[in-house]
Order: structure tokens, then C-alpha cells, then sequence
């Protein structure tokens, strides 16, 4: 089975910009989440979508929002970018209940 | 509220040692999955092992082996024999478990630099 793909790899965008990534999950996987990953902060939990609803929500404002598709695929989408969202953006996949399996990450840089 | 803390920031060995990396976690929920991460410099978590809070069993799987304590809630991981490619960065993770399923949000350690110089 191919593995979890996300798009672009590399991103560079300028403050005040909207930035939206994708995600491809394991083939019948149908829970996606999002995680973003910075020196300072670490890895940490975005949101988690499963059969196209939002199951459940990190502690981020507003301007971090997300969806999914009816194929599983899923899309998160940052508005108003700052400085401090520059950072590595990982999408984990999995079937109900077992183990995520992470993608290669989307690195945004914000000028 | 859930709390995953890996004491050590980085690790440095050399090459055939056996080098044990800790964490410990808090949660109130009686069920739980514990995960260990590893993340090499292109980016991508590769997944290494899980363990349910329901089992205590401790198991070898080739050069890897975990220490699960429930009464310590602590979830160690030992590599025996390292080679240059263990070389990476490990994450130390843990998820609830609702009914027995993992729900989608995993909360990580800050992370263990293991370097193994030849």
C-alpha cells in the first residue's frame, strides 16, 4: 500500500497570506489528524477528522482550520498567516482504533 | 489533561551499545496506548511500537525492546546493539482509548536526540 502523501513539501508564504495543505491517506484509512511540529513548541495536535467530521480539536486559534472528503483525503487551511506558524505540518493517518501513520510533512516558511 | 515528559534532550553513544531512552506519561484515563516514534532528519514520524495500558507484558521485537509500568507510568524504550542509522530523533507518545479504539489525537513527548557516532 502506498504510504500517507502530502502537498506541496515546501512552502513559502508571506504574513497575512492564507496557505491550505493536503493530505492523502493510507488506502482505507479513514481517520486523518494534523500535528504541527516547531523547535519551541514541539509536536502538537491540530485536529483529527473522521468520515468527514471533526472528532476532536488542539488548542489553536481560529485561524487553523481543516475538513475531509468524502475519499478520505483532507485539507487544512491557515488564514491570516503569522511568523509563528512557520513550521513542519504532519498528517498521520489510520484505521479505526490502530496506529497512526504519519506522512513526510509539508514545511512552511512565513516571511 | 494528558502529559507525555522525556527527561533526556539528547543522547550521544557509540556504535553496538545498548542505550535505553525513558518516558513517562499522565493521563486520568484508565485506558490508554502508549507509542514510541522515530523521526530521522527528513521529517517523517516512522512508527516503532504501541502498547495498551491494559497490557503489561513486556516484549522484544528484533533490536528493540520497551519496559511498560503502569505503577511508575513510565514507558521506556532500549535499543541493543545501535548502528549510525538509529541515529534520530525518538518521540515518546500516548492517545486515549475510548472502547478500546485510539482516538486520532496523539500527545508527544518533547523528543530524545539519540546520535550513534561509529
Amino acid at each position: 500500500k502506498a504510504g500517507v502523501t502530502q502537498t506541496p513539501r515546501y512552502l513559502i508564504k508571506t504574513r497575512g497570506q492564507q496557505v491550505t495543505l493536503s493530505c492523502s491517506p493510507i488506502s482505507g484509512h479513514r481517520s486523518v489528524s494534523w500535528y504541527q511540529q516547531t523547535p519551541g513548541q514541539g509536536l502538537q495536535f491540530l485536529f483529527e477528522y473522521f468520515s468527514e467530521t471533526q472528532r476532536n480539536k488542539g488548542n489553536f486559534p481560529g485561524r487553523f482550520s481543516g475538513r475531509q472528503f468524502s475519499n478520505s483525503r483532507s485539507e487544512m487551511n491557515v488564514s491570516t498567516l503569522e511568523l509563528g506558524d512557520s513550521a513542519l505540518y504532519l498528517c498521520a493517518s489510520s484505521s479505526q482504533g490502530a496506529t497512526q501513520y504519519f506522512g513526510p510533512g509539508t514545511r512552511l516558511l512565513v516571511l | 489533561a494528558q502529559k507525555v515528559t522525556q527527561a533526556q534532550t539528547e543522547i550521544s553513544v557509540v556504535e553496538k551499545e545498548d542505550v535505553t531512552l525513558d518516558c513517562v506519561y499522565e493521563t486520568r484515563d484508565t485506558t490508554y496506548y502508549l507509542f514510541w516514534y522515530k523521526q530521522p532528519p527528513s521529517g517523517e514520524l516512522v512508527f516503532l511500537i504501541r502498547r495498551n495500558s491494559f497490557d503489561e507484558q513486556n516484549e522484544i521485537s528484533g533490536r528493540y525492546s520497551w519496559n511498560f509500568q503502569k505503577s511508575t507510568s513510565s514507558f521506556n524504550f532500549t535499543i541493543t546493539a545501535s548502528q549510525v542509522v538509529d541515529s534520530a530523533v525518538y518521540f515518546c507518545a500516548l492517545s486515549e482509548a475510548k472502547g478500546g479504539t485510539s482516538y486520532g489525537k496523539l500527545t508527544f513527548g518533547q523528543g530524545t536526540i539519540l546520535t550513534v557516532h561509529p
